[in-house]
């Protein structure tokens, strides 16, 4: 079964870091892309950030352009957001999602369960 | 960006009845449409991908078409755990968009 748990979230002060972790089981996590998809309260679900199976291509929505990153680890089948300048508006759940494919952006299934983060001083 | 609207925002439906609720894509976007249900406190969970095809174990009740800017989803006759919110996905072009969901709830 595939499985994905993401960890990290918290809440930090505008302008703090954080850097939110997935863990992938249940497939071969090489082979596909990653996403980060966030959800503010009461707010419609938002794409953040994709990665390509390989690392590469990587993409941001312009709303974290600048200020986040993503990035993966194969060889622990993990994904990771490092969050940087954040702001209230970041506040949100942020779910891990497998892409369909290897590379862009398709698809989503599955979720992760999501982690919770707030951002207010 | 490409903007999906949902409509309607809230649809009050009786279990056993058809629902029926929209996406509209703010430009052309092939049959490149999702849509995924979300319970509350749950992640959401894809039911269709690429405008029509069920995601493995979705029951045969949910259907999806449309192709261009006009999508679909239907629910043939409501059961009690598809009382949920149901939300679009356009992946054509980046950034992926989602709408902003319909709610199907107990009439």
């Amino acid at each position: 079964e595939e499985n994905l748990l993401e960890s990290g979230g918290g809440s930090v002060q505008p302008g703090g870091s954080l850097r939110l972790s997935c863990a992938a089981s249940g497939f071969t996590f090489n082979n596909y892309a990653m996403n980060w998809v966030r959800q503010a309260p009461g707010r419609r679900l938002e794409w953040v950030s994709n990665i390509g199976g390989s690392g590469g291509p990587i993409f941001y929505a312009d709303s974290v352009k600048g200020r986040f990153s993503i990035s993966r680890d194969n060889s622990k089948n993990m994904v990771y957001l490092q969050m940087n300048s954040l702001r209230a508006e970041d506040t949100a759940v942020y779910y891990c999602a497998k892409d369909s494919l290897s590379v862009g952006g398709h698809w989503l299934d599955p979720w992760g369960q999501g982690t919770l983060v707030t951002v207010s001083s | 960006e490409i903007v999906m609207t949902q409509s309607p925002a809230t649809l009050s439906v009786s279990p056993g009845e058809r629902a029926t609720l929209s996406c509209r894509a703010s430009q052309y976007v092939e049959s490149d449409v999702a849509w995924y249900q979300q319970k509350p406190g749950q992640a959401p969970r894809l039911l269709i991908y690429a405008a029509s095809t069920r995601a493995t174990g979705v029951p045969v009740r949910f259907s999806g078409s449309g192709s261009g800017t006009d999508f679909t989803l239907t629910i043939s006759s409501l059961q009690s755990e598809d009382f949920a919110v149901y939300y679009c996905q356009q992946y054509d072009v980046w950034p992926l968009t989602f709408g902003g969901g319909t709610k199907v709830e107990i009439k």
